[in-house]
């Protein structure tokens, strides 16, 4: 089957930094995304890989190992902010994107 | 870029109206949109992927003749929920996907549906 798995729940100070992991299982690979989303509010996207390595945009960064089945969301310079729910999906053989359940981000002052 | 409309944003409607839904690609075309489903504090979940001109691929456990979507064109597709009743509360999302395969999905804002 398909799995993607993530933590459920991190707590992090303001101005430090977070690394969010994501590891999965899937039928073939596209690409990895990572959206985040706000409570009450619909996901937005933050970062796509799909080669292995780092992308760094802004004060996110999102890293890949294919051969890990294996991605991290890096948070640096935390605001109060990006307290959010960060999502991790996959786009599998077919293109189908399948998500993981979140990790709900709090950042404390 | 990347701009996906969705309307209405609320709906507070009686049991057993049906519900339509409208998700729009704003300044791309979408071959694919894409409708979820989110209680609260709970992941999203696929109801359905459209293509346009197609019939929409609906997942296990999900009612084609209860949830409507219709994508008429490339940038367009609606989602009608029929004879809505309570358990259809919801927060409902759709997405959009341009043309080539391993684009990201843009979302909506959702429409938060309350059937009383």
């Amino acid at each position: 089957g398909q799995n993607i798995d993530q933590p459920t729940e991190m707590t992090a100070t303001e101005g430090a930094i977070v690394q969010i992991n994501c590891t999965y299982q899937t039928s073939g690979f596209n690409g990895l995304f990572w959206y985040q989303q706000h409570a009450g509010e619909a996901p937005t996207f933050l970062s796509y890989n799909v080669l292995d390595g780092l992308e760094e945009k802004g004060r996110f960064s999102s890293f890949l190992s294919r051969s890990k089945g294996y991605s991290y969301l890096l948070l640096k310079e935390l605001q109060m902010k990006d307290s959010a729910s960060y999502l991790c999906a996959v786009m599998d053989s077919n293109y189908q994107l399948i998500w993981g359940a979140g990790t709900k981000l709090i950042i404390k002052p | 870029g990347a701009v996906v409309s969705q309307h209405p944003s609320w709906v507070i409607c009686k049991s057993g109206t049906s519900v339509k839904i409208e998700c729009r690609s704003l300044d791309f075309q979408a071959t694919t949109m894409f409708w979820y489903r989110q209680f609260p504090k709970q992941s999203l979940m696929l109801m359905a992927t459209s293509n346009e001109g197609s019939k929409a691929t609906y997942e296990q456990g999900v009612e084609k003749d209860k949830f409507l979507i219709n994508h008429a064109s490339l940038t367009l597709s609606t989602l009608t929920v029929t004879s809505a009743h309570p358990e259809d509360s919801s927060f409902y999302i759709c997405s959009a996907r341009a043309l080539a395969g391993n684009q990201p999905q843009h979302f909506g804002d959702g429409t938060r549906l309350s059937i009383l």
